[in-house]
């Protein structure tokens, strides 16, 4: 049973690009978040999909959004890139929603703006 | 918004010995109190959550408390192995219901297991 995955695994990108980011959830799940996590930080919550739909946004600009398909899999766009958008972006995946709100990570993807 | 202070940022444990790593939270009505484990290259792993209606929750070598009068809840390693080593970070969502997903992490503490 494949866990979360992500791709690409690490990108560089330069300064005012726009990047795409991509999650396939553990089967089973039907719940997406996306998290920034800088060097030495904990991540932080962007955003939640469910029924391809934002559900919930932390404290991110509107140059981060997001999308879900109908298989759960979903992306993340970041526009405008900005050295401070370096971090590696995690995607979490949740059970089918009413069986379970934990949430099991990817590996990342590590985002570099040059 | 939810608020998580994370003790210590550091530490180090011979084998064998036992680990504590503290939380605090703010948000009074926050019931899910997960811990993860992050090694070097990888994403954070689930290792043991605990809900609000129970003080402690036992899982082998791991164990969780939480003390909801005084919002704070632990992490306890024994037995540590040298592959305990890695960044512990606890996270708590903001109360009201329903939000179980927006969870603010503590900045981590990072375990070294020494042989």
């Amino acid at each position: 049973d494949a866990g979360v995955t992500q791709s690409p695994t690490h990108l560089i990108k330069t300064r005012g690009q726009q990047v795409t980011l991509r999650c396939s959830p553990k089967s089973g799940h039907d719940t997406v978040s996306w998290y920034q996590q800088a060097l030495g930080q904990g991540p932080q919550f962007i955003f939640q999909y469910y029924e391809e739909e934002e559900r919930q946004r932390g404290n991110f600009p509107d140059r981060f959004s997001g999308h879900q398909f109908p298989n759960y899999s979903s992306e993340l766009n970041v526009n405008a890139l900005l050295l401070g958008d370096s971090a590696l972006y995690l995607c979490a995946s949740s059970p089918l929603s009413g069986t379970g709100d934990e949430q099991y990570f990817g590996p990342g993807t590590r985002l570099t703006v040059t | 918004g939810e608020n998580v202070e994370q003790h210590p940022s550091t530490l180090s444990v011979q084998e064998g010995d036992s680990a504590v790593i503290k939380c605090t939270y703010s948000d009074s009505a926050s019931n899910y109190f997960p811990w993860y484990k992050q090694e070097l290259g990888k994403g954070p792993q689930l290792i043991i959550d605990i809900r609000s209606n129970v003080g402690e929750k036992k899982d082998q070598r791991i164990a969780v408390t939480l003390n909801k009068t005084a919002k704070h809840f632990s992490l306890h390693i024994t037995e540590t192995q040298p592959e305990d080593s890695a960044v512990y970070f606890c996270a708590a969502p903001p109360g009201g219901g329903g939000s179980n997903y927006k969870l603010t992490f503590g900045k981590g503490t990072l375990l070294t297991v020494n042989p």
